[in-house]
Formats: C-alpha cells, structure tokens, sequence
C-alpha cells in the first residue's frame, strides 16, 4: 500500500526566512503533485513532477523530485505571508483506472510578519 | 477557478438521513473523483469513474455509492448517515487515461454536517 509522509506537520516562520518542506513516499510512484488549500477553501495545483530531478519553480516556491530516495521537497525562498496554508504531496501510478491520489498528511505553514 | 463544479456548497442534515452530492467536471475530463477530508483521517480518496464506468474504488464505504452520467456529470449518494460522515467532499476531474501529467482539479467542495 502507497504511503505519503511529510514532515513538518507545521511550519511557522518569519518573513523573509528560507524553509523546506518534505514529503517521502514509500513505492514506486510515476507522479508526484504538490497542491495548496486555503482554509475551507479547494485544492489548488502547484507542481507536477515526472522524473527522477525534475525541478519546478514558480515565484518564491520550488519543488524537486528524488525518486530514488524517494523523496521530493518543496522549498520556500524569503517567505511572504500570502504563502500561508496547508501544502499536501501527492502521489499517483501512471496506470489506467489507478490514477487515484494518495495525499501527505500536510503541512500547515504560517508566516508571521 | 478550476472548472469543476461542485452543489450544494453546504448541506446540514441529521443522522440516518441520505444525501446527494453533485459534481461537474471540467470541459474534457473523462475522469472524475471523490475524496473525503475530515481532520482525523486527511484527505482519502473515495472512488474514480471515467467516461461513464467505476475505475478505482477507496476505502468508501458500502453506504456510499456513485455514478458518472453520460453527460460526464457525477454524483455521490451517502446514505444513513452518522455523525462520523461530517466532512468536506471534494470532486476532482482529469483528463484521466494514463495521461503524462494527469492533474486533478478540484471543486470547491461540499462540507457536509450531520447532526
């Protein structure tokens, strides 16, 4: 059975500061998404990565994939406090009707001015 | 916007009591899915139906069942409901089909209260 781990489950950090979040997933998976929810609110997509060190950035986010560890990380560069929510990884098989995701736990990230 | 549809936004009904939960995919996507986030268990996925059939089943339960319409609308149906089923439900559609990147949009979801 997949399983998706992040750590931290929260996060608290001052403006400006650098900080990564973790996800480690335990089989072998095709895809790895992250997502973003605002309280109550949907889930956002930010990244989808495909192969073993891919890297995605967009604006003070970036995300890279090791899928021989395993493991990709989402990594927020002078954080600003519009980056605060919960961030979910995600996994899938690139496999006909078993594209199901299975999330991470999440990580409630808040920036304090 | 993400272009997934999802009625009613809240419904408040009591215990034993059955519900309909109602979602439009996005323009193209053949599949659709459902998901269930509640604090205790996060988010878990439900059940996947592309263009019209049942594909892949989580840990839903025998009280809740699902359909795709040919008009690739779905709906959720849960039934005699308990409190433990408060939670939001989201819809998500893809392109599906082992598509390279296959990214699931999300609804804005359905909180459901059961009292």
């Amino acid at each position: 059975e997949l399983k998706v781990e992040q750590n931290p489950l929260f996060l608290s950090m001052q403006e400006g500061k650098n900080y990564t979040i973790y996800c480690n997933y335990s089989t072998t998976s095709d895809r790895l998404y992250w997502y973003r929810q605002d309280p109550g609110k949907s889930l956002e997509s930010l990244f989808v990565l495909l192969s073993n060190g891919a890297v995605k950035q967009e604006g003070r986010l970036m995300a890279s994939l090791d899928t021989k560890a395993r493991l990709s990380t989402l990594h927020i560069t002078a954080a600003v406090h519009d980056l605060s929510a919960t961030y979910f990884c995600a996994v899938d098989i690139r496999d006909f009707g078993n594209e199901k995701l299975t999330f991470g736990t999440g990580t409630r990230l808040t920036i304090i001015p | 916007d993400s272009g997934v549809t999802q009625t009613p936004k809240h419904l408040i009904t009591a215990t034993g009591q059955r519900v309909t939960l109602r979602c439009s995919p996005r323009s193209g996507d053949l599949s659709v899915y459902w998901y269930q986030q509640s604090l205790d268990q996060g988010l878990q996925f439900l059940i996947q139906y592309y263009n019209g059939e049942e594909r892949a089943k989580g840990n839903i339960l025998e009280r809740f069942s699902a359909q795709q319409f040919p008009d690739l609308h779905s709906e959720l149906n849960l039934s005699s409901l308990e409190l433990g089923d408060s939670a939001l439900y989201f819809c998500a559609s893809s392109v599906g089909a082992g598509a390279a990147k296959n990214i699931q949009y999300f609804g804005a979801g359905t909180r459901l209260s059961v009292l």
